[in-house]
């Protein structure tokens, strides 16, 4: 099974902030890399899928990029409506799928 | 619009069984996976596997193999997850999601918190 490890767990910012999150893959999975927002009490909300490719009506400061193991989620400038928490999820396998650990963002 | 709509909060006794439905509407259910996720209070996300509901095939994580029956009844657009000899360490809300093919689970149910408890 691919092996999904996020980094970090917790991150405490201040709005206007950058902040960027990485998610590290054990073996490669091209760009089939997802990215999520959860917030207490409610199902994860799909932000980013294919590494870089934005959900219609997530705003443009959310960003993603990377390929094959190395993957990136930035906010390029942190809103009070941010302070979630982050998950990665690979698709590359048809068998499985794997999600990061997850990072909670709070407020510094 | 695309909904998935789960069943009701469940209590449950150690060595029980449970079974969550997940009634979706505003697609061709057939042309789908959907996929079960569970997340323990206070953990992170973890997967457990996935139904056709074209033809009922299913793939099942390792460690739910033997538990964990994943059905559905295409006449009702409604996919079943099912986990037997419960423990307490099951206790989590369980989501089905939506799988499309290129972007991952991109709809998801509400949740149903499942509690094992004596």
């Amino acid at each position: 099974d691919i092996q999904m490890t996020q980094s970090p767990s917790t991150l405490s910012a201040s709005v206007g902030d950058r902040v960027t999150i990485t998610c590290r893959a054990s073996e490669s999975i091209n760009t089939w890399l997802a990215w999520y927002q959860q917030k207490p009490g409610r199902a994860p909300k799909l932000l980013i899928s294919k590494a870089s490719d934005l959900e219609s009506g997530v705003p443009s400061r959310f960003s993603g990029s990377g390929f094959g193991t190395e993957f990136t989620l930035t906010i390029s400038s942190l809103q009070p409506d941010d302070f979630a928490t982050y998950f990665c999820q690979q698709y590359n396998s048809y068998f499985a799928l794997s999600f990061g650990g997850g990072t909670k963002v709070e407020i510094k | 619009q695309v909904h998935l709509v789960q069943s009701g909060a469940e209590v449950k006794k150690p060595g029980a069984s449970v079974k969550v439905s997940c009634k979706t509407s505003g697609y061709t259910f057939t042309g789908y996976h959907v996929h079960w996720v569970r997340q323990a209070p206070g953990q992170g996300l973890e997967w457990m596997g996935w139904i056709n509901p074209k033809n009922g095939d299913t793939i099942y994580a390792q460690r739910f193999q033997g538990r964990v029956t994943m059905t559905r009844d295409a006449s009702i657009n409604t996919a079943y997850m099912a986990l037997t000899r419960l423990k307490s360490d099951d206790t989590a809300v369980y989501y089905c999601a939506r799988y499309t093919l290129g972007l991952g689970t991109n709809f998801w149910g509400q949740g149903t918190l499942v509690t094992v408890s004596s």
